[in-house]
């Protein structure tokens, strides 16, 4: 099974600040089944990014992802207040999925 | 659009089966381009995906290894409906769950609005 890892557990930044999130995989992840959801207290997850560099319906381009293999990333270019929230990465493959621990991005 | 209702207790005592149900909107249980998967979530655990259904001709179930012992997952396509069965639970089982869509894409979405299931005595 991929085991997911991603850095920094918290990021504190101010709005209009550029974050840089990082998620690796234990072995190399197909780029087509990378994705990045973002999580809210008391939501469900909501999907971001597919396809490591894909945005989904809806998203604002200051969101973007890139990325092969085992390292991937996800940028926000200037974080809005909406923004702060906890991020995940998600692989899938081998008739299953699994998730990283998770990127906390909080006010400073 | 597609929509998804979970229903289900919310507490449930250690030994006994967790039980919950998916009501599916705008879509079908037994759509051929679709699986429908359960996920949860508790602080120790992160977000965990515990398997899935779908139908090719017949039915068919993916489930995660760590649970696979103790998981089931049905369909019931006269309610367009998919159920998830845990067995034995303990407190580590405690976890708000999701029911999900999968459209074979490698992403999981839409989302059910998550249910909070407590295990203890």
């Amino acid at each position: 099974e991929i085991v997911l890892t991603q850095s920094p557990g918290t990021l504190s930044l101010s709005p209009g600040e550029r974050a840089t999130l990082s998620c690796r995989a234990s072995q190399s992840v197909s780029s087509r089944y990378l994705v990045w959801y973002q999580q809210k207290p008391g939501q469900a997850p909501r999907l971001l990014i597919y396809g490591a560099s894909s945005r989904a319906t809806g998203i604002p381009d200051r969101f973007s992802g890139s990325g092969s293999g085992t390292d991937f990333t996800l940028t926000i270019s200037r974080l809005e207040p909406e923004d702060f929230a906890v991020y995940y990465c998600q692989q899938y493959g081998s008739s299953l999925f699994t998730f990283g621990p998770g990127t906390k991005v909080d006010i400073k | 659009q597609v929509q998804l209702q979970q229903s289900g207790p919310g507490l449930v005592k250690p030994s006994q089966t967790l039980s919950l149900t998916c009501t599916i909107s705008g879509d079908s249980v037994s759509s051929n381009n679709a699986a429908w998967n359960w996920i949860r979530q508790s602080p120790s655990r992160g977000l965990e995906w515990l398997g899935r259904t779908y139908y090719r001709s017949k039915w068919y179930n993916d489930y995660a290894v760590s649970v696979k012992s103790r998981i089931t997952i049905n369909a019931d396509p006269s309610k367009n409906q998919l159920s998830l069965q845990v067995n034995s639970v303990t407190p580590e089982d405690t976890a708000v769950y999701y029911c999900a869509r999968d459209g074979w894409l490698g992403w999981l979405g839409p989302w059910g609005q998550g249910t909070l299931v407590t295990v203890s005595s």
